[in-house]
């Protein structure tokens, strides 16, 4: 059966500081990857999506970015954190072989400070 | 590209009455809409889905129902508990493992004893 790991769970930084967010799909090959924030605890945006090692599709910009540097792994990642970065950050995965619904990681709440 | 409205945003209910959540999307072309369910503090889980080809779809006490002509779908809940208290997401995309899906805004769903 197939899992998706997510980690940390939690996670406190100043403002300024680097991020690095990682998520693994495990029992699947070639899955399309997702990352999501969810401010407020109500709505959720999508970030990043992936249909492939190194394709990345940017839906919002700003100063997040993603990658994926192998088939079932997703990186999240900041080079200056704001505080307007706080949220709780979900990745998701899909199998591209059938239309299904998004199975979503167990989420990191990002504090920025 | 596709856009999902939901309604109402907040929906407060007596356990054992019923519960309906409504959502409209744009793109005639989406032929798969999920249901997530998203508790304090967890993720999102997929509860229910379905596809165009089916009109309406029951697992215990929920249900939904889908009106591809109006291009609305909602989701019915039977019996409330205490336990159904969450937000509640619906979600549109085109039958394609590589179509993303687009989220309506949530509807925040208690259920008071």
């Amino acid at each position: 059966s197939q899992t998706i790991h997510q980690w940390p769970a939690t996670l406190v930084q100043p403002v300024g500081s680097p991020l690095s967010l990682e998520c693994t799909v495990e029992g699947t090959s070639n899955p399309n990857l997702y990352w999501y924030r969810q401010a407020a605890g109500r709505g959720l945006q999508l970030l990043f999506y992936s249909v492939g090692i190194g394709q990345i599709s940017s839906e919002v910009p700003q100063n997040l970015s993603a990658s994926r540097p192998q088939d079932r792994q997703f990186i999240l990642s900041s080079k200056k954190l704001l505080l307007s970065d706080s949220g709780f950050y979900l990745c998701a995965w899909r199998d591209t072989r059938r239309a299904t619904g998004y199975t979503f990681g167990s989420g990191t709440r990002l504090t920025v400070v | 590209g596709e856009n999902v409205e939901q309604h109402p945003s907040t929906l407060s209910v007596q356990e054992g009455d019923s519960a309906v959540i409504k959502c409209t999307y744009s793109d005639s072309a989406s032929n798969y809409f999920p249901w997530y369910k998203q508790e304090l503090g967890k993720r999102p889980q997929l509860i229910i889905d379905i596809r165009s080809n089916v009109g309406e779809k029951k697992d215990q006490r929920i249900a939904v129902t889908l009106n591809k002509t109006a291009k609305h779908f909602s989701l019915h809940i039977t019996e409330t508990q205490p336990e159904d208290s969450a937000v509640y997401f619906c979600a549109a995309s085109r039958n394609s493992g590589y179509s993303t899906l687009t989220f309506g805004k949530g509807t925040m769903l208690l259920v008071s004893p």
